[in-house]
């Protein structure tokens, strides 16, 4: 049981390049996300996946992209990197049945580096 | 939407005193709260949450407060130890877990 796994763990980009990372789950979550991470910011929400065949923008969905593959993968996709989209983005998963009140489960995060 | 406030942004304490993490929300419908702790380098993980029909849980040496009056709650770790060296973030969902709305972290160092 791997819980959440997001690949790579590492990448360096060139402006105007294109990368997309991989996330996959196997605890047979409903919902996914994705989020990036900023010195001192916390954590900001790129996009969701409330359930298989949905997504939704959040905070900060400027220059990506997202698909819901399936019940266990959901990827992010940078058209074109900017510098400013260097972060550390982590893919979270949750159940969310009934209650709304469920916990978010991490991958181990993606370094990503736009030059 | 919902706006949540965390402070302190940073705390020091010596290693068996205590610390308390206060967060603020604005969105009178949210219901639960958690807190996640992430150490260097690693992922956010949960490591206590209430719901709005409880007052305050605990779990050893940590303890999670809510005043829904107030709309705020607070994380209190006594005896505190080198290991809960780490950031703190909370968070205030509403609907989806995943939608939550972070507190912009807490850096808790523990000096031995």
């Amino acid at each position: 049981n791997a819980g959440v796994t997001q690949t790579p763990k590492f990448q360096v980009l060139k402006t105007g390049q294109s990368m997309t990372l991989q996330c996959a789950q196997d605890m047979n979550h409903n919902s996914m996300y994705w989020y990036r991470q900023d010195p001192g910011m916390g954590l900001r929400l790129i996009y969701y996946s409330a359930s298989e065949g949905t997504t939704d923008k959040g905070e900060v969905p400027n220059g990506y992209n997202v698909s819901r593959l399936n019940k266990r993968e959901f990827s992010l996709r940078l058209e074109s990197a900017a510098p400013s989209q260097t972060s550390v983005y982590f893919c979270a998963s949750s159940l969310e049945g009934g209650t709304g009140a469920n916990v978010l489960t991490f991958g181990a995060g993606s370094r990503l580096t736009v030059l | 939407g919902e706006n949540v406030e965390q402070h302190p942004s940073t705390l020091s304490v010596q290693e068996g005193d205590s610390a308390v993490i206060k967060c603020t929300y604005s969105d009178s419908a949210s219901n639960y709260f958690p807190w996640y702790k992430q150490e260097l380098g690693k992922r956010p993980q949960l490591i206590i949450d209430i719901r709005s029909n409880v007052g305050e849980k605990k779990d050893q040496r940590i303890a999670v407060t809510l005043n829904k009056t107030a709309k705020h709650f607070s994380l209190h770790i006594t005896e505190t130890q080198p290991e809960d060296s780490a950031v703190y973030f909370c968070a205030a969902p509403r609907g989806h877990a995943g939608k939550s709305t972070f507190g912009d972290g807490t850096t808790l160092t523990v000096k031995p």
